[in-house]
């Protein structure tokens, strides 16, 4: 069965880091990208960049970029997002899902709420 | 950077009824690279057609989708009472960012 399990919810302050997780299964993890979207609660979705986990080659949308770092490990079929200095509006719910170019985004996790809050 | 523009906002409809989702894109949207997504309240979304208009697996066949260049639509031609929800659309054309489109409700009249 095609899975990606992503990691709890976080409660962070400001300024704190943070990584989480997105671990596929039922599939071949190498063979397609990983994406992650943000979406604030109530409002629509945001991509915010992809990885290939083959090599771990990466774009980043350039709302994105420089804030977040995004990385996978192929050996345990992870995908990773990971902020070293959150803010309030980081606050969110962040689904990674996998892509590729013949059908868009195929499947999705199950998102993880990240709530930043001093 | 590819803008999609959806429209209406809102549409509010029976059951029954047919649905027509509007996804506008700022520039062409080479090969058809446009999907549309499912989402219900609480949960994640869900693929309902790629390539402009192919449906993904599992997905009932009065979902169609159609279009090309710079102008998509999502058809619902009887909406079930699981059909209300929100729809949106995504480019992912030649390069990223892979940009979504800010939605369309669809609710019950």
């Amino acid at each position: 069965e095609l899975q990606l399990v992503q990691s709890g919810a976080e409660v962070k302050k400001p300024g704190e880091s943070l990584r989480i997780s997105c671990k596929g299964s039922g599939y071949s993890f190498a063979s397609y990208w990983i994406t992650w979207v943000r979406q604030v609660p109530g409002k629509g979705l945001e991509w915010m960049g992809r990885i290939d986990p083959s090599d771990s080659y990466t774009n980043y949308s350039p709302s994105f970029e420089g804030h977040v770092t995004i990385s996978a490990d192929k050996a345990i079929s992870t995908a990773y997002l990971q902020w070293t200095g959150l803010k309030a509006s980081d606050t969110a719910i962040y689904y990674c899902a996998r892509w590729a170019r013949a059908t868009g985004i195929d499947f999705w996790g199950q998102g993880t709420l990240v709530t930043v809050s001093s | 950077e590819i803008v999609l523009t959806q429209s209406p906002g809102t549409l509010s409809l029976s059951p029954g009824e047919r649905a027509t989702l509007s996804c506008r894109a700022s520039q062409r949207v080479s090969s058809s690279y446009l999907a549309w997504y499912q989402q219900k309240p609480g949960q994640a979304p869900r693929l309902l057609i790629y390539g402009a208009s192919s449906r993904a697996t599992g997905i009932p066949d009065r979902f169609s989708g159609s279009g090309s260049g710079t102008d998509f639509t999502l058809t619902i031609s009887r909406l079930e009472p699981e059909d209300f929800a929100v729809y949106y659309c995504q480019q992912y054309d030649s390069s990223p960012p892979f940009t979504f489109g800010p939605g369309t409700k669809v609710d019950i009249k």
